[in-house]
């Protein structure tokens, strides 16, 4: 069945940088875009973005330039999320998602939590 | 940016009661509207797309429709197990993705 496994839970310090990973299973890796949704505590759901897995090419959202960088590892079927200079309001769930008929999306990763606190 | 806005912010209705949430958009999304479920520490659960199509497994008592700029998600019989926070979100400009920000069903 279609699993998307996302990395631990991160506690970092303001200014570090953090590196999130979601590794997919039971589909093939590239037929789908990738997407990344943020969940600021007790907020709702932001799109960050996507990246295509056939080429590499990320698409950012508004307010997701500069510091936020989508990643792959197409051999071991890995996406990933990169944030530098972490930021208080960074503190939030990351998701890993993707839609198999288009831009709704139906597998969802469990999330990982990243706190920024000094 | 299309903004998605999602009404009553917290909806109270008693169990085996009909539940109807609203979504509006800023401009038109043709049928480009899905609806997810989110329980507390899990991942949202994708509901309905295409404005009216449930998703794979879900109940028949969901329900979607609306087109353009109005939609509306209808739970005809509530379960103890669908009390939980609903998004609406728009798919329409796959560059530019927005969500609503949310209805919270909470039991009356």
């Amino acid at each position: 069945q279609v699993q998307l496994v996302q990395s631990g839970s991160e506690l970092k310090k303001p200014g570090a940088s953090v590196k999130v990973s979601c590794k997919a299973s039971g589909y093939t890796f590239t037929s789908y875009a990738m997407n990344w949704v943020r969940q600021a505590p007790g907020q709702g759901l932001e799109w960050m973005g996507w990246i295509n897995t056939n080429t590499g090419n990320p698409t950012y959202a508004q307010g997701f330039t500069g510091r936020f960088v989508f990643s792959l590892d197409t051999s071991v079927s890995t996406a990933y999320l990169q944030i530098s200079s972490l930021k208080a309001e960074d503190t939030a769930v990351y998701y890993c998602t993707y839609g198999s008929g288009s831009y709704f999306f139906d597998y969802w990763g469990q999330g990982t939590l990243v706190t920024v606190s000094s | 940016e299309i903004v998605m806005t999602q009404s009553p912010a917290t909806l109270s209705v008693s169990p085996g009661e009909r539940a109807t949430l609203s979504c509006r958009a800023s401009q038109s999304v043709s049928s480009n509207l899905a609806w997810y479920q989110q329980k507390p520490g899990q991942a949202p659960r994708l509901l309905i797309y295409g404005a009216s199509t449930r998703a794979t497994g879900i109940p028949a008592r969901f329900s979607g429709s609306g087109s353009g700029t109005e939609f509306t998600l209808t739970i005809s019989s509530l379960q103890s197990e669908d009390f939980a926070v609903y998004y609406c979100q728009q798919y329409n400009n796959w560059l530019s993705i927005t969500f609503g920000q949310g209805t919270r069903l909470e039991i009356k």
